[in-house]
């Protein structure tokens, strides 16, 4: 079955960079989330989108930001990186919002020199 | 205090043991429950959601009390496949609050 996708799953940028992750939900599922792990951590909710619309927010910082487009794929852009953003980012996607069962991608491993 | 907590062990449990893990979660107004499993390194992998009515799924059976706003997650017949960090999930709204997760290990 079709799984959450994720690109790139390996990045390195430098401090004061900018990035920019992409996830591709399964095929049909609307809602798309996305979750910053840190060493050792759990994953923190960041911020989630519904048929194209911010959903909720969680401890997303303000250099980030984030929308879906009309394909339901969604975009991380993360600008002005700081050593401390260097985590695995996950993104989840789920049929319908309020935390129907999530499914997450692979992650993409962001290391900020 | 975090909002889901967890033993974070580790467990290590000989290959056949019958493992149970405990979670707590402080919001009463949380509305799903899930556990996840989640290898070194790897994404969370949803196990199974949680009812009230308490739910199996081979050889895990996950039960939920909301009035003592606890969850428990039981492995029966361990495997060594079974060795992954176990997080308790709670969601309000959309986003998963996660517990630090168990680690559990079995071994032969």
């Amino acid at each position: 079955a079709a799984g959450v996708i994720q690109s790139p799953r390996h990045l390195i940028k430098e401090k004061r960079e900018t990035a920019t992750l992409k996830c591709y939900p399964i095929p049909r599922h609307d809602t798309v989330y996305w979750y910053q792990q840190g060493p050792g951590q759990d994953p923190q909710f960041l911020i989630s989108f519904y048929e194209k619309m911010q959903s909720d927010k969680g401890s997303i910082p303000d250099r980030f930001s984030a929308q879906q487009f009309s394909d339901y794929h969604s975009e991380l852009n993360m600008s002005s990186l700081e050593l401390g953003d260097s985590a695995l980012y996950f993104c989840a996607s789920s049929l319908g919002r309020e935390a129907y069962e999530q499914y997450f991608g692979p992650g993409t491993r962001l290391t900020v020199t | 205090r975090k909002e889901v907590e967890q033993d974070p062990g580790p467990f290590n449990v000989p290959e056949g043991a019958t493992v149970a893990f405990n979670c707590t979660y402080s919001n009463s107004a949380s509305q799903s429950f899930f556990w996840y499993r989640q290898d070194c390194r790897k994404e969370p992998k949803l196990l199974m959601s949680v009812y009230s009515s308490g739910n199996e799924d081979g050889r895990f059976t996950a039960q939920l009390n909301r009035a003592s706003q606890y969850i428990s997650l039981l492995i029966r017949d361990s495997k060594l496949s079974d060795s992954a960090t176990y997080l308790c999930v709670v969601a309000n709204t959309d986003k998963l609050i996660f517990g630090t997760g168990t680690r559990l290990q079995v071994f032969p």
